[in-house]
């Protein structure tokens, strides 16, 4: 069974701080994605990771990929309030990228506080 | 330009009543997908559709039915709700091995 985990579910940070989500997954995927969703709207796009050791940053997001390990993170740098969302990490399903399905993880619901 | 679009929005039916939810998109995107999203559950992918006439089975698709006589429209067939159908409904396109865009969802409530 194809499996994405990610941790926490839950996070909450104080302005300022440095935090990593963290995404394990059970496929032989070499491609991942990030996505953002805001309280009750529609789901974002921030990062598709295509190889071994990408890394890719916009902002203060900066995502990784260990296809070995089959971990992907999300490190955040000096949290802001702008940031608070639920964030979700997703790999390609069965069929492979050829079919285009994603499995996703359950999120992290990520909660900045002054 | 709208990108992806859900209609309708909002619902609330009765057990054992149908619908049809409509998803269009104006990206000329070759695949569409249907998912749920339900508390602590992330997101599940109910059918998919790699191109117009084509349909396939996700990971919870019992009780659903779609169809793609269009390449720009996606539809997604209840034909008896239950109460466990209650969820928010996204669908998402995509050309392939790129990123999906997702439309706004339909908050579907079924008593």
């Amino acid at each position: 069974e194809l499996k994405v985990e990610q941790n926490p579910l839950f996070l909450s940070m104080q302005e300022g701080k440095n935090y990593t989500i963290y995404c394990n997954y059970s496929t032989t995927s070499d491609r991942l994605y990030w996505y953002r969703q805001d309280p009750g709207k529609s789901l974002e796009s921030l990062f598709v990771l295509l190889s071994n050791g990408a890394v890719k940053q916009e902002g203060r997001l900066m995502a990784s990929l260990d296809t070995k390990a089959r971990l992907s993170t999300l490190h955040i740098t000096a949290a802001v309030h702008d940031l608070s969302a639920t964030y979700f990490c997703a790999v390609d399903g069965v069929g492979g990228g050829s079919q285009g399905n994603l499995i996703f993880g359950k999120g992290t619901k990520l909660s900045v506080k002054p | 330009n709208a990108g992806v679009t859900q209609t309708p929005k909002f619902r609330v039916l009765k057990t054992g009543q149908s619908m049809t939810l409509l998803c269009a998109q104006d990206m000329n995107h070759e695949y569409m997908y249907w998912y749920r999203q339900d508390p602590g559950m992330g997101l599940r992918l109910i059918h998919y559709s790699v191109g117009e006439g084509t349909t396939a089975k996700g990971e919870v698709p019992d009780g659903y039915n779609v169809s793609r006589l269009k390449k720009q429209n996606f539809l997604l067939g209840l034909e008896s709700a239950a109460p466990s159908q209650t969820s928010v409904y996204f669908c998402a396109t995509n050309f392939p091995y790129q990123p999906q865009h997702f439309g706004d969802g339909t908050r579907l409530s079924i008593l």
